[in-house]
């Protein structure tokens, strides 16, 4: 089974919103990063977070980290249908693996 | 634009077929990892590969194979093909660290008949 599971799986929500989505692991982690993906396209990369990190921002986008629960969230804030788009969390070991979750699909409608 | 290619971007094979996909890093970029993605998941770890000797493995049978060349670059070898090898299949590449951000490329869609 999948290290990183994503919850919810969908998400639709209005322009200007706030998207929040979760990701649960199971092992200790070096790392945990989030990826967004675009229609089958390539991966792109948001935010790394390190695993004696509690919370990073970047713009628009803030990310949580709790060691102690395996947890981690991602907030979008003001979401823009430009947003509309898969998220991934994916957790990084000792060995430089990653290893992804199945992804949260968010829909922003205009 | 995360500077790693990949080629081709689209490929149709039929069972039993051999493929060799192949990736380019971004300079300075001494490490490549190869994941498979079929529709509605998550990208599944393949292989890595750092300053050209394979560093970790996945869950994939050894028809699963991989290259990395002196200048980083890289391929990805399946052979005899099954249905189930149908999938996005993207590259990473980074600096030697395993605490270093992955830059993928934009995957190559494999689909076989």
């Amino acid at each position: 089974s999948q290290q990183g599971e994503e919850d919810p799986q969908a998400l639709s929500i209005q322009e200007g919103e706030n998207a929040t989505m979760n990701c649960s692991y199971k092992t200790s982690i070096n790392n945990l990063q989030w990826y967004r993906q675009n229609s089958g396209r390539g991966l792109v990369h948001l935010i790394l977070i390190r695993s004696n990190e509690r919370e990073k921002h970047s713009g628009r986008l803030r990310v949580t980290l709790d060691t102690s629960k395996k947890s981690s969230s991602l907030l979008i804030t003001a979401s823009r249908a430009a947003d509309t788009a898969s998220y991934f969390c994916a957790t990084d070991d000792n060995a430089g693996k990653s290893t992804f979750g199945d992804g949260t699909t968010l829909t922003v409608k205009p | 634009e995360t500077g790693v290619t990949q080629s081709p971007t689209h490929l149709i094979k039929t069972r039993g077929q051999q493929v060799t996909l192949r990736c380019s890093s971004q300079s300075g970029h001494n490490t490549v990892s190869w994941y498979q993605q079929a529709l509605g998941q998550g990208p599944q770890f393949i292989f890595q590969y750092y300053r050209e000797e394979e560093n970790g493995r996945g869950n994939f049978p050894p028809r699963f194979s991989g290259l990395q060349f002196p200048n980083y670059s890289s391929e990805l070898n399946v052979n005899a093909l099954e249905l189930d090898d149908s999938a996005l299949y993207l590259c990473a590449t980074q600096r030697g660290s395993s605490t270093d951000t992955q830059y993928f490329g934009p995957g190559t869609r494999l689909t076989v008949l």
